[in-house]
C-alpha cells in the first residue's frame, strides 16, 4: 500500500455533465475526508466518513454533490450537472483513528468544467 | 466557526537562512490540533509538523519548529537552515473535536528559497 490513491488525476467535462471521482485510502485507515481546493486558496473541507458512515458535511456540499463509502474502504464523490464554478482540485485524505490524527493526502483530481 | 489566517501570501529566504511563517486562528474549543502542511508544486500535501493544544511544549521536527501561543491563538512555523527542497506552499490548518474533525486551512504562504 503506497498511500492514498485518487482517480482520475485530471477530468475535463462539459457544463451540465455528471462526473465521479474515486479515492482509495490507506487500507487500515477508517477515516476519509474530501476537500476542494481552488487556485490560490487552501483546501476547503467538504465531507468526512468514519468507516461507511458519513458523519459531517460542509455547507459547501450542495445537493449536486454526493459522496459515498459503501463498504468503508474506497469512496466516490459525484458531482451532478456540473457548473464552471465546480472547476477545482478535489483532494481526498485518510487517517487512522488511533494514530495521532495525521491525515495523509492523495494527489487530487483536477476538474475542469468547460 | 473556526478560521485560520495566514497573512503572508509569499515569503522569500536565502538558502541556509531561517524563515518564520505566521498563522493565527480563532476558535472557542479547548481541545484541538494545529498543523503545518507543505504542498510542493503539482505534488500532494504532506504533514510538516503537528501541535496538540493541550501541550505547552512547542513541537519540533528536525529543522522545523513551531511557536505556539495559545492565549494569543498564534501558531508560527520556523524553518531553520532553509534548503531548496523546502520551496512550496505552506498551509496552516486547524482540527477541532479532539482532532477528528475535518481540517480548516489558511490560504497558504508561498515560500521561495533563493540559492
Amino acid at each position: 500500500d503506497t498511500g492514498v490513491s485518487q482517480n482520475p488525476r485530471h477530468k475535463i467535462t462539459k457544463r451540465g455533465q455528471n462526473v465521479t471521482f474515486r479515492c482509495d485510502p490507506i487500507s487500515e485507515h477508517n477515516r476519509l475526508y474530501w476537500y476542494r481546493q481552488t487556485l490560490g486558496q487552501g483546501p476547503e473541507f467538504l465531507t468526512y466518513f468514519q468507516n461507511e458512515a458519513q458523519l459531517e458535511k460542509s455547507r459547501l456540499l450542495s445537493d449536486r454533490f454526493s459522496a459515498e463509502r459503501p463498504k468503508g474502504s474506497f469512496s466516490t464523490l459525484e458531482i451532478q450537472r456540473t457548473e464552471q464554478g465546480d472547476s477545482a482540485m478535489y483532494l481526498c485524505a485518510s487517517s487512522a483513528r488511533d494514530k495521532n490524527t495525521e491525515a495523509f493526502f492523495g494527489q487530487g483530481t483536477r476538474l475542469t468544467v468547460v | 466557526a473556526q478560521t485560520v489566517t495566514q497573512s503572508q501570501p509569499e515569503m522569500s529566504v536565502q538558502e541556509a537562512e531561517t524563515v518564520t511563517l505566521s498563522c493565527t486562528y480563532d476558535t472557542s474549543e479547548s481541545d484541538y490540533y494545529l498543523f503545518w502542511y507543505k504542498q510542493p508544486p503539482s505534488r500532494q500535501m504532506i504533514l510538516v509538523i503537528r501541535q496538540e493544544a493541550y501541550k505547552q511544549q512547542n513541537a519540533t521536527e528536525n529543522r522545523f519548529s513551531v511557536n505556539f501561543q495559545k492565549a494569543a491563538k498564534s501558531f508560527s512555523l520556523k524553518i531553520s537552515d532553509s534548503q531548496l527542497g523546502d520551496a512550496a506552499m505552506y498551509f496552516c490548518a486547524y482540527s477541532g473535536g479532539g482532532g477528528a474533525d475535518g481540517l480548516t486551512f489558511g490560504k497558504g504562504t508561498h515560500l521561495i528559497i533563493q540559492p
